[in-house]
This record gives C-alpha cells, structure tokens and sequence, in this order.
C-alpha cells in the first residue's frame, strides 16, 4: 500500500529554471522524507521534515509540508543538468517506511 | 567508503532457481530493510530487521526469507524464483530502528527467465 504519491510522474525544465514537486500522503505522520535517485543507483536521503515543522532548507532544497492538507513539497532552485534523477517523497507507515512512485526529473542544459 | 555493500550487482536465474542475495552495512546502525523496485511501483518494503536477531514481514514478502546474520548482515533468500520476481533489490539501513533517514546499497538487478 503506497502512502505517499508523487505529483506530477515526469518534469522537464531547462537548466537554471526552477522545478517543483507535490508529494500526497493519507494518514498522519510524524514526519516526511525526501529521496534521490540517479538512473541505476540507490536512493539517496535529501532531507527530513517533522510534523512541527512547515518549512526546511537545505542548500538549493526547500521542502514545505502542509500536515491539514496532508501534502509536501520539494523545491529545487536553480537546477542544474546534474539534478536530472527521480525524486521520491517517503512517509513511516508503522515500522515501514513507504515510498511514492517518483516524480522523474529531467534537467536540459 | 561507509554504507550499505550489496552483492551480487546483477543476476540471471531461471525459474525454480534459487539465490541469496548478500547486504552488509559499516555504519553500525540497528535496523536493515530489503526492498524491491519495480517500474511505476516506487519501493515496495519486502522484510526488515529492527534489530540484530530479529526480522519482520513487510508489505510483499511472498516467495522471500531473510536472516540476519549479525549487526552488520542482512540476506535475502529467493527459495524458487519465479518470473513475478524479477525486480531491482535494494538493502537499506538506519539508526535506532527509526526511519529517520535510509542510507541505501547501490542495488541488485535480478532477472527471473
């Protein structure tokens, strides 16, 4: 059962330009993950909001989370080619930490 | 370099074949996961160890077994494997049997024929 859902799947934005993503969840939590994922590799952890928390930066990363409305979102500023990966919002689900589809990602130079 | 060391980084098996696949960590973190990653699925949860000398089912843990061999290792076994199995396997730790933060392995492409 996915917890969190990516929106939107696909973003394509050149180089410089900022890109945005939305990330749904159904049930409370305590706090929100956001990960990368480069073609091929692991995940990577970016950064983690708690649910007393409404916004948190982090280099070119702004991460806001809307607890009401049960939604998050990732902000990278100023990207660049190398931001090109998917990105995935992931929520506690009991002992579980459970991920969204991903919101692709791609950067054009 | 610190993290999450998986092996093998590909494998091919037919179908009844069976396989373990092998996850160890340096981080001396309590809890270790496996994940499968499928297409449009994101990471679906398959089993977790809280602790050294304990492992739970998470949500698709049909056709797995998993042992923890020490604080470091984790495996998972693959019995009989099955076309349905071919996926990307991912290992991940973290502190204190919280999920606050995964480091995660650089993955295990597994083709069932």
């Amino acid at each position: 059962s996915q917890q969190g859902e990516e929106d939107p799947q696909a973003l394509s934005i050149q180089e410089g330009e900022n890109a945005t993503m939305n990330c749904s969840y159904k049930t409370s939590i305590n706090n929100l993950q956001w990960y990368r994922q480069n073609s091929g590799r692991g995940l990577v952890h970016l950064i983690l909001i708690r649910s007393n928390e409404r916004e948190k930066h982090s280099g070119r990363l702004r991460v806001t989370l809307d607890t009401s409305k049960k939604s998050s979102s990732l902000l990278i500023t100023a990207s660049r080619a190398a931001d090109t990966a998917s990105y995935f919002c992931a929520t506690p689900l009991g002992n579980m930490l459970t991920f969204g589809g991903g919101t692709r990602l791609m950067v054009k130079p | 370099n610190a993290g999450v060391t998986q092996t093998p980084k590909f494998q091919v098996l037919k179908t009844g074949q069976s396989m373990t696949l092998q996850c160890a960590q340096d981080m001396n973190h309590n809890s270790m996961y496996w994940y499968r990653q499928d297409p449009g699925m994101g990471l679906r949860l398959i089993y977790y160890s809280a602790s050294e000398g304990t492992t739970d089912k998470g949500e698709v843990p049909n056709g797995y077994n998993v042992s923890r061999l020490n604080k470091r290792e984790f495996s998972l076994r693959l019995e009989s494997a099955a076309p349905s199995q071919t996926s990307v396997y991912f290992c991940a730790s973290s502190e204190a049997g919280g999920p606050y933060g995964y480091t995660f392995g650089s993955g295990t492409r597994l083709t069932v024929v």
